[in-house]
């Protein structure tokens, strides 16, 4: 296991589009986080999981995002209807859950919206 | 609201010169851990602190721990051009959310 892993690298898509990102975290990982980092800004936490459950989403998250976690595995984050104001870097991190919650970052996906 | 501020938002040093940025939270935490992301990567796991008053060393690194623990310190002693980067305090805020977030960050520039 190589770590956290994101997917794409980059995407460039045209306001009103949708796209999904998608997050393979460290196998053994229960829980998997979503952040937002726009340029100067600390990671914004977006919404994480617990093995399969969402357990909270942030209410600064409009409801275009929408994450997935089926199987405890990976997840996937979609917009829908992206505005250029989602413009930013989406990170995933994945952590243990027994007070060890060191998160492990994956590369992230720079999303434009032009 | 679960609010965790640092200052100072950037600093700039010459190489040599020694380095703080400090956490404050609005509410007593359980632990706080702190990330380093250099320039175009993602953050990168430093330290955990979880005891009042904890004061944690790795080699030109001291982290501490405030003894009401709302605060936390990151100091660093004798910069290097390696150093640069972002530094974050993250906290887990407890309760039926547990969740992790992050402070607003700290820039150093570190002028050879």
């Amino acid at each position: 296991d190589t770590g956290v892993s994101q997917n794409p690298r980059h995407k460039i898509t045209k306001r009103g589009q949708n796209v999904t990102f998608r997050c393979d975290p460290i196998s053994e990982h229960n829980r998997l986080y979503w952040y937002r980092q726009t340029l100067g800004q600390g990671p914004e936490f977006l919404t994480y999981f617990q093995n399969e459950a969402q357990l909270e989403k942030s209410r600064l998250l409009s409801d275009r995002f929408s994450a997935e976690r089926p199987k405890g595995s990976f997840s996937t984050l979609e917009i829908q209807r992206t505005e250029q104001g989602d413009s930013a870097m989406y990170l995933c991190a994945s952590s243990l859950v027994d007070g060890r919650t060191e998160a492990f970052f994956g590369q992230g996906t720079r999303l434009t919206v032009v | 609201g679960q609010q965790v501020m640092q200052i100072p938002q950037y600093q700039h040093v010459q190489e040599g010169e020694d380095f703080t940025t400090y956490c404050n939270s609005s509410t007593t935490l359980s632990n706080i851990q702190w990330y380093k992301q250099r320039p175009g990567g993602h953050p990168v796991f430093l330290i955990q602190l979880v005891k009042s008053g904890e004061v944690k060393k790795q080699k030109r690194l001291t982290f501490q721990f405030g003894e009401a623990k709302k605060n936390s310190s990151l100091h660093i002693t004798a910069t290097q051009t390696t150093d640069v980067g972002t530094y974050f305090c993250a906290v887990i805020y407890g309760g039926a959310t547990n969740k992790l977030i992050f402070g607003t960050g700290t820039l150093l520039a570190v002028q050879p």
